[in-house]
């Protein structure tokens, strides 16, 4: 069956650790990919996303992505985190076939310690 | 620009009651879209309108849940009557036209009790 996969329902990372959130999918063909985050109380914020082209793709905040092809992955990473970045992440998939609708994992939440 | 505006910010109802939300995207948006996420979920498609025409509404529980969106810009998603399962947050989003990159608002937060 075609899904959004985030295996890690939380993460605690410390403060100035790097960090790496998982997102796997299982669909055909590739789909377009995104990140958003989202803050307490806040709607969602579109960090990255990766159409084709370079498999690592830069997004605002600092954060970065990687897309393997060969993994079925798009891991988001930031090599240093900040308090501020404790929210909740959803990998997002709109498939290329299709009805082209925004897909979206069930989400990790990233909490920073001191 | 302005983002995507929401309104209440937070409801709450007793079950079988009724409650509306309504949704202003951002300005030459010709695509709306309203989701449901419910606690430890990702947000779950309801209904998609292109300008004032629905394009997908396969998720939208056509029994309670009614959606419209007059002349092409503001939207309201209602429930009617509500029931214990619907308390979620109902983000609402929009985008350009044949963008696949959607803004969304802050969301509004209903509890049923």
């Amino acid at each position: 069956a075609q899904s959004v996969t985030q295996p890690d329902i939380h993460i605690t990372v410390s403060e100035g650790a790097s960090l790496e959130l998982r997102c796997n999918y299982s669909y055909g063909a590739t789909p377009y990919l995104f990140w958003y985050v989202q803050s307490p109380g806040q709607g969602l914020q579109l960090l990255l996303k990766y159409f084709s082209g370079d498999t690592l793709v830069q997004g605002i905040k600092g954060f970065e992505a990687e897309f393997k092809r060969s993994q079925s992955s798009f891991n988001l990473r930031k090599p240093s985190v900040h308090w501020s970045d404790a929210a909740e992440y959803f990998c997002a998939v709109v498939p290329i076939t299709g009805f082209q609708k925004l897909v979206f994992g069930t989400g990790t939440r990233l909490l920073v310690s001191p | 620009e302005a983002g995507v505006a929401q309104s209440p910010r937070y409801k709450i109802i007793e079950k079988r009651q009724s409650v509306a939300f309504w949704c202003n995207p951002i300005s030459g948006h010709a695509t709306l879209y309203w989701y449901q996420q419910i606690l430890g979920q990702g947000p779950k498609l309801l209904i998609q309108f292109q300008n004032n025409g629905v394009v997908d509404d396969s998720q939208l529980p056509k029994d309670r849940f009614s959606a419209e969106r007059l002349k092409g810009v503001d939207s309201t998603l209602k429930i009617q009557p509500a029931k214990l399962e619907d308390s979620a947050v109902y983000l609402c989003a929009s985008s350009p036209d044949r963008s696949y990159e959607q803004y969304f608002g802050p969301g509004t937060r209903l509890t049923v009790t």
